[in-house]
C-alpha cells in the first residue's frame, strides 16, 4: 500500500488564487511528521512547511499553511495568492519515527499557475 | 536552515564510467542522506551516510554500486559506479536540522546533481 499518495498529478489555478494540493498517507507509528516540498524545473528541492503529528496546530509559513485532518490521515497544502513563480511540482512526504529520519515520498502534483 | 552545496550540478557522463557527488553543509549535522530521482518519478532514499562507519543502504540499492564516504560531520560523497543510462537521475543529497534549534524537525535538500549517461 502507498505510504503517501497525492491524487493530483497536475492542477491549474489562476494567479492570486488559493490553491489546495491533497496528500494523505498511511501509518500506524502514532509519532511522525509530514513535509511539503517545492521542486521548480532545476531541480532543487525546497523545504516549504513541516507538521508534527502532536502538533495541536495547523502549520503555517507565510502564504503556505498545511491543512492537517489527523483522523482522515490527510495533509494538505493550500497555497494563498497564488504567484506565477509557484509553477513547479510539489511532493509530500512523511518521516515515521521508527523508520529514523528518511522521508517517503508521494508522486508528486504539477502545479502550473496561470496569468 | 542548513545551507547544502552539490558537485557537481549537472554532468554528461559516458556509460561504463563512475562519477563521484560531493555534499558539503555549512554546519555539523548528525544524519546525512542520499536520494536518487529518476526521470518524472518521486525520490527514493539511496542510503544514510554515517560518520565514520558505513552506509546504511536501503533494500535495491548496495555499495558496490553506490560507494558513500562520510569522513565528519559536514561533508559526504555519493559515487555512482559503472554507470548505465538507467542511472540518469537527480542525486540529491539531504541532511537533518539541528535538533536543538528551531529547525530540528525540518529535512533540507541540496540543490541536486543531475546525471545524464550516454
Amino acid at each position: 500500500a502507498q505510504k503517501i499518495t497525492q491524487t493530483q498529478p497536475g492542477m491549474f489555478v489562476q494567479e492570486k488564487e488559493a490553491v489546495t494540493l491533497d496528500c494523505t498517507y498511511d501509518t500506524s507509528d502514532p509519532s511522525y511528521g509530514l513535509f511539503w516540498y517545492k521542486q521548480p524545473s532545476s531541480g532543487e528541492m525546497i523545504f516549504l512547511i513541516y507538521q508534527g503529528s502532536y502538533d495541536q496546530q495547523n502549520a503555517t509559513e507565510g502564504r503556505y499553511s498545511l491543512n492537517f485532518q489527523k483522523a482522515r490521515k490527510s495533509a494538505n497544502l493550500v497555497i494563498s495568492a497564488s504567484q506565477l513563480g509557484d509553477s513547479a511540482m510539489y511532493f509530500c512526504a512523511m518521516r515515521e519515527d521508527w523508520a529514523g529520519n528518511m522521508l517517503t515520498f508521494g508522486g508528486g502534483t504539477r502545479l502550473m499557475v496561470k496569468p | 536552515s542548513a545551507v547544502i552545496s552539490q558537485k557537481p550540478s549537472r554532468d554528461i557522463c559516458q556509460r561504463g564510467t563512475s562519477l563521484t557527488i560531493q555534499c558539503q553543509v555549512d554546519s555539523q549535522v548528525t544524519m546525512m542522506f542520499w536520494y536518487r530521482q529518476q526521470p518524472g518519478q518521486s525520490l527514493t532514499l539511496i542510503a544514510t551516510a554515517n560518520q565514520g562507519s558505513e552506509a546504511t543502504y536501503e533494500s535495491g540499492f548496495v555499495i558496490d554500486k553506490f560507494p558513500i564516504s562520510r569522513p565528519n560531520l559536514t561533508f559526504s560523497t555519493l559515487t555512482v559506479s559503472n554507470m548505465s543510462p538507467e542511472d540518469s537521475s537527480i542525486y540529491l543529497c539531504s541532511v537533518k536540522g539541528v535538533p536543538e534549534t528551531s529547525s530540528g524537525n525540518t529535512i533540507y535538500f541540496g540543490e541536486g546533481s543531475w546525471l545524464t549517461v550516454v
